[in-house]
């Protein structure tokens, strides 16, 4: 069984630009989460989805977006790109069929997005 | 709000031997869900462990075990027969179990503990 696949793994960004990050879940997976690791802030939640909805949303600001397709793949997107936008953005997720903050969230190895 | 702290940035520990990794949180709820999570090198955050704390009895998998203080707010790992393969940034996440409109909640994580494995 696959894992949680990011794309692209390194991408490298200036200032201004914007970005959009790609996350395939587990065959079977409804349920996507974004985080940020960064070594100041360490790792903070951005945004989940669950069946194309975005169930729940992070303390950022609006440049930071995302949606989920039908086939629960998931897209974060950053305009306007700062310096502090550097991080590693990781996705997550889960079998969640039912509310259950039980469910095991999977990972993936994230993208590691690196602002000039 | 919730918070975790790991007090603990740096750990190392002889191959072979047991380590302990702190964790402390913060809240105000009585139903949650704690877990521990390890991150190599690779990045790829893959879970260790995981509590429920309305359970009272610590959980365990394999080589890795927790002590579970609800009173003291203490969540701690233990590895037992430490492997090089256990080198890695741990970190300790507090998670929930409101049902906020229907999201599973999002992980709050502590900042993490970074073991080193001497062979």
């Amino acid at each position: 069984k696959a894992g949680v696949t990011q794309t692209p793994r390194y991408l490298i960004k200036t200032r201004g630009q914007q970005v959009t990050l790609s996350c395939s879940p587990i065959s079977g997976h409804r349920s996507v989460s974004w985080y940020q690791q960064t070594p100041g802030q360490g790792l903070q939640f951005l945004f989940e989805y669950f069946s194309e909805t975005q169930r729940n949303k992070g303390n950022f600001p609006g440049r930071f977006s995302g949606r989920q397709f039908s086939n629960s793949r998931s897209e974060m997107n950053v305009s306007t790109l700062e310096l502090g936008d550097s991080a590693l953005y990781l996705c997550a997720s889960s079998s969640q069929t039912g509310f259950s903050g039980a469910n095991v969230l999977t990972f993936g190895a994230g993208s590691r997005l690196t602002v000039l | 709000a919730q918070t975790v702290t790991q007090s603990q940035p740096e750990m190392s520990v002889q191959e072979a031997e047991t380590v302990t990794l702190s964790c402390t949180y913060d809240t105000s709820e009585s139903d949650y869900y704690l877990f521990w999570y390890k991150q190599p090198p690779s990045r790829q955050m893959i879970l260790v462990i995981r509590q429920e704390a309305y359970k009272q009895q610590n959980a365990t998998e394999n080589r890795f075990s927790v002590n579970f203080q609800k009173a003291a707010k203490s969540f701690s790992l233990k590895i037992s027969d430490s492997q090089l393969g256990d080198a890695a940034m741990y970190f300790c996440a507090y998670r929930s179990a409101r049902n906020y409109g229907g999201s599973q909640g999002n992980l709050i994580f502590g900042k993490g503990t970074k073991l080193s494995v001497k062979p």
